[in-house]
């Protein structure tokens, strides 16, 4: 069964630095995703994304963050700045209408 | 705005036992609820879905009825097993909307053989 891919796995970085995290999502998937898990709190939506815009996206996703989907496969989440309150586990959905949501396994990022 | 409060964790349960997993919701009009679980280092699955008031989700020998009601959105299983050991999460959406999804905190559940 098709899978959405995200890579590293884990990402470790200095506060201050810029990180960028990437996503493969389902290949005709038309609507994409970014979640977040800080440890130990709720799993909390970031953006959706669909027909190469941001559809909405939450107060959390201030100008430190931005999608991209540069080439009709990845689908990417850059944070500018890190802060020590982004150390999180990132995850990617996509959707195709009327099924479910997929989601990636998820990218820990740990910034120090 | 919607919100999900599901039971704390952790939970230990011994094989074959009964889990319940109680789930809450806020929202206005009439969401769509769902559980998913998350394996250790896999991704969020989706368990089950129920989309109107009374519907019973079910999947795997878990099951959820939607009781509007008492908005809440509670998870059984009759007998656990030890691979139904994982993270369990509540969540919400608005229907017509973006799929945005409403997560309750997640509950971790190991069952011992």
């Amino acid at each position: 069964e098709p899978e959405v891919t995200q890579t590293p796995s884990h990402q470790v970085t200095q506060m201050g630095q810029e990180v960028i995290l990437r996503c493969v999502p389902i290949s005709n998937h038309l609507y994409f995703y970014w979640y977040r898990q800080i440890l130990g709190q709720k799993v909390e939506f970031l953006v959706s994304f669909y027909n190469n815009e941001i559809s909405e996206k939450s107060e959390i996703f201030d100008d430190q963050f931005s999608v991209e989907r540069p080439d009709g496969s990845n689908f990417t989440l850059k944070i500018r700045s890190t802060k020590l309150e982004d150390s999180a586990m990132y995850f990617c959905a996509s959707l195709r209408s009327n099924s479910p949501l997929h989601f990636g396994n998820g990218t820990r990022l740990t910034v120090t | 705005g919607d919100s999900v409060t599901q039971m704390e964790g952790p939970v230990t349960l011994s094989e074959e036992a009964f889990l319940t997993i109680n789930c809450t919701y806020t929202a206005t009009g009439y969401p769509s609820l769902f559980w998913y679980v998350q394996y250790p280092g896999e991704g969020l699955q989706l368990l089950l879905k129920a989309t109107k008031a009374d519907d019973k989700g079910s999947n795997k020998g878990f099951e959820a009825t939607y009781r509007k009601e008492t908005t809440s959105f509670h998870l059984e299983k009759g007998s656990v097993q030890v691979s139904d050991s994982a993270v369990y999460f509540c969540a919400l959406n608005q229907p017509r909307g973006s799929e945005k999804l409403v997560f309750g905190k997640g509950t971790k559940l190991t069952v011992n053989p």
